[in-house]
């Protein structure tokens, strides 16, 4: 069965600090593999995707994620942190070839001046 | 190109009431889903469709209908509101399993 698990609830970063969102999948076969930034009353916004290419994978706004199959992860990184980061941000795997998506719980990230 | 529109984006219900929540998308995508985000849970899927005609259920799905007429819209029915059903709902479309969803603005409903 897919799972996703974020290992980290809560996140604080200083502004122009380096950022790092943990999360572990499991998966029966190779998936599909998203991060979704959310910010306080907005709509759910695509970072970037997996989808079984390259193995770092650039998003939006300076993020990007890097594909680790031996590890089962999928974490989230950037290099500078700026105020407007400030947000929730979902780990998502692809269950099947159909709609249906596994979200982790979700991150919250801090960013402190 | 306006997305993803979902429409109300606030609704109070009392327990018992019956409503519609709309979804509709011009992307001419053909996977639609429905979601409900629930503090400390993340999102957790309800319906979801991948063509018109073709609907399916989620993790959630008790207490909610959805039908898929056409491409653009995917409604999601409350039968009969329930406290346990005050969350915020997102419709979400995307073209296939390769590419990530867009989300809708999402809809704040409250049960009392």
């Amino acid at each position: 069965a897919q799972s996703v698990t974020q290992l980290d609830s809560h996140v604080s970063v200083s502004e122009g600090t380096p950022v790092l969102l943990r999360c572990n999948y499991s998966s029966s076969y190779s998936p599909s593999l998203f991060w979704y930034v959310q910010h306080p009353n907005k709509g759910l916004q695509l970072l970037l995707k997996y989808t079984s290419a390259a193995t770092l994978v650039k998003g939006i706004n300076g993020f990007e994620a890097e594909f680790k199959k031996s590890e089962t992860s999928f974490h989230l990184t950037k290099p500078s942190a700026h105020m407007s980061d400030a947000a929730e941000y979902f780990c998502v795997v692809n269950k099947n070839q159909g709609g249906k998506l596994i979200f982790g719980q979700g991150t919250e990230l801090s960013v402190k001046p | 190109n306006a997305g993803v529109t979902q429409t109300p984006k606030f609704q109070v219900l009392k327990t018992g009431q019956s409503m519609t929540l709309q979804c509709a998308q011009d992307m001419n995508h053909e996977y639609m889903s429905w979601y409900r985000q629930d503090p400390g849970m993340g999102l957790r899927l309800i319906h979801y469709s991948v063509g018109a005609g073709i609907t399916d259920q989620g993790e959630v799905p008790n207490g909610y209908n959805v039908s898929r007429s056409t491409t653009e819209d995917f409604p999601l029915r409350l039968l009969s509101a329930a406290p346990s059903q005050t969350s915020v709902y997102f419709c979400a479309s995307r073209q296939d399993r390769n590419y990530g969803y867009t989300f809708g603005s999402g809809t704040r409903l409250t049960v009392v």
